[in-house]
This record gives structure tokens, sequence and C-alpha cells, in this order.
């Protein structure tokens, strides 16, 4: 079964210090991958996505990830944390030969960060 | 204007009832989508529908049944409401699966279901 990890229910870090959310997938062949963010009582945000070509991509509100093959994990990045990035961080994923639009949804991570 | 819309936002009902969730999208999506999002956050599609066509089925039980009038509405009805359908609901669309993976998701703000 195709699936997607977040090993950290929680990631705690103070304002100014760098930040990571993991990430691991197990999805056939070359996966495309997603974060999204959710803040309380919205639905979820597009922060950046892997599709191919430089395994670091960067994107919204200066959060990055990284791909690594290797390793299967995608994990989310930003050098400077802000007590605004507080909110509730999933990875996505999906095959190559998706149908239908399916995102296979990680369980989430709630980022909270301190000032 | 807010691009994908789902009403209501709260529903309280008792087991038994009949409910239906609306939404409806402005972006000129051909896709829309069904995810649940149970009580410790994980999020699971339900349901896709491309231009009123069903696409994806994930093996919800036929309590649920979703319809789409046009392509820019996917409501979902849910009969005989169970204490398991608590949960957060989202509607969200996209344009066309088929461009996948240049598929750009809008998701609502979702609908908090609670049976009591």
């Amino acid at each position: 079964a195709q699936s997607v990890a977040q090993p950290e229910d929680q990631v705690n870090v103070a304002e100014g210090n760098p930040l990571t959310v993991k990430c691991t997938y197990s999805v056939s062949g070359n996966p495309y991958l997603f974060w999204y963010v959710q803040y309380p009582n919205r639905g979820l945000q597009f922060l950046l996505k892997y599709i191919t070509g430089d395994n670091l991509v960067k994107g919204s509100y200066g959060f990055e990830a990284e791909f690594n093959k290797s390793q299967t994990s995608f994990h989310l990045k930003k050098p400077s944390a802000l007590v605004s990035d507080s909110a509730l961080y999933f990875c996505a994923g999906g095959p190559r030969d998706n149908q239908g639009g399916k995102l296979i949804f990680g369980q989430g991570t709630e980022l909270s960060v301190k000032p | 204007d807010t691009a994908v819309s789902q009403t209501p936002k709260y529903l309280v009902t008792q087991m038994g009832n009949d409910k239906s969730i609306k939404c409806e999208q402005n972006l000129g999506h051909d896709t829309m989508y069904w995810y649940k999002q149970d009580s410790k956050k994980f999020l699971k599609i339900m349901f896709s529908y491309n231009n009123k066509e069903l696409i994806i089925n994930e093996t919800v039980p036929n309590r649920f049944s979703p319809k789409s009038p046009d392509k820019a509405h996917l409501n979902l009805h849910i009969n005989s409401l169970e204490l398991g359908d608590s949960a957060v609901y989202f509607c969200a669309s996209s344009n066309s699966f088929r461009v996948w993976p240049q598929i750009s998701f809008h998701f609502g703000n979702g609908t908090r279901l609670t049976v009591t």
C-alpha cells in the first residue's frame, strides 16, 4: 500500500532557529510530493511541490524541501522560524500514474514556534 | 471572493439523521474532491469528480453519496449518520486531474460534523 508518513506529531522550535518537519514516503515509482499548511479552522494551503529536477524545492513563506530518493524522504525546512509559522503541516504524495488526482497525506505535524 | 466555499461550517446532529454538506467553487476548475479529516487530523480522500463524472470512490460506505449537479458544485449527502462519521470534511477543487502533477488544489475551510 502506498503511504506517506510524518514521524513527529509535534515539533517545537524557538523563533529565529531553523526548523525541520520530517516526511518519508512509500509511493510507487518516482512520486510527486507536496507540502501543505493548515491554520486553525482553515483549509489547506499549498507550500511547495517536487515534480522533477533539482532536489531542493523552494516554496512559499521561505520554506523549502529536499527530495532524497535514497532515503525516501521529503523534509520541510526553513532557516529561521517565525511565530506565525505555527500551524499544522501535511506532507502529501501521489504516484506518477495518478488516477483521479488523489493525494495521499501524512498524518500531519503540529509546528509550534515560541518567541 | 472565497474560491472554494462549504456550507455549513458546523453541523451538529443526532445518530440516524440524514444531512448534506454543500460545496461550490468559483475557480472554473474541472475536478472536485471530498476529503475526511478525523479526530487525529488524518486526511483521507473520499471522492473525486471531474466535470460531474465520478472518478474516485475510495471505499466509502454507501451511506455517503456525492452529487455533482454541475462542475462548480459537489455536495455530500450522508444517510443514517453514525458516531464515527464525526470529523471535519474538506471540499477541494483543482484544474483537471488529467494534467497531474501540474495540478493546483484549492481547499475549502471545512465543515465540522458532530454526531451525538
